[in-house]
């Protein structure tokens, strides 16, 4: 069965830091994963995914995401936060059991301090 | 392109109530999923449909249940509304179910209230 779990339910970071959010995954097959932002009162918004092509990802608005095997995670870094990244972020792994589904985690609220 | 689009936005419905919740994907989409995200948790998968047919199913009771359309909208139908069916339903679209790497897109959801 497929899991992630995401480590910190809150990460608070002062704007020009460095984000990083963490993501630990379970799967029985070499995993799909995904990383999602949510802004207040929207949908989910796709940043990046791993699909085995690379491990260190680039995704959207300057965020990356490094597949490690060996310690199963796969964290979200952004060099330098800005005042826009705070959002929440759900780390996710396709079921690969039939349906197209992901398995989501419980979701980081990231704030950005001025 | 449009994206995923969902109505109504917000409902308010009392317990024992049935509601029908709706969602139109991507052009060119054939695959629509359902998910429920209760406050503070991740979303959780109840449905997928590709081409008409049921594909999925998560670990939600017969009061929910789903149907989509020759133009691959779908309906999502919860029956005897629950306190706890309180959340933000989410629909995502995705251009087929072949593969287990296709990208989900979301819509911005419902947010039903149940009193």
């Amino acid at each position: 069965a497929q899991s992630v779990t995401q480590l910190g339910s809150h990460v608070s970071v002062s704007e020009g830091a460095l984000v990083l959010l963490r993501c630990n995954y379970s799967s029985s097959v070499p995993p799909y994963l995904f990383w999602y932002v949510q802004y207040p009162n929207q949908g989910l918004q796709l940043l990046l995914k791993y699909t085995s092509a690379a491990t260190l990802v680039k995704g959207i608005n300057g965020f990356e995401a490094e597949f490690k095997k060996s310690e199963t995670s796969f964290h979200l870094t952004k060099p330098s936060a800005h005042m826009s990244d705070a959002a929440e972020y759900f780390c996710a792994v396709s079921g690969q059991t039939g349906a197209n589904n992901l398995f989501f985690g419980t979701g980081t609220r990231l704030t950005v301090i001025p | 392109d449009a994206g995923v689009t969902q109505s109504p936005t917000h409902l308010i419905k009392t317990r024992g109530q049935h509601v029908t919740l709706r969602c139109s994907p991507i052009s060119g989409h054939k695959s629509v999923s359902w998910y429920q995200q209760v406050l503070g948790q991740g979303p959780q998968f109840i449905f997928q449909y590709y081409e008409k047919e049921e594909r999925g199913r998560g670990n939600f009771p017969d009061r929910f249940s789903a149907r989509q359309f020759p133009n691959y909208s779908s309906e999502l139908n919860v029956n005897a509304l629950l306190l706890g069916d309180s959340a933000l339903y989410l629909c995502a679209s995705s251009s087929s179910t072949s593969t287990f790497q296709e990208t989900q897109y979301f819509g911005p959801g419902t947010r039903l209230l149940v009193l």
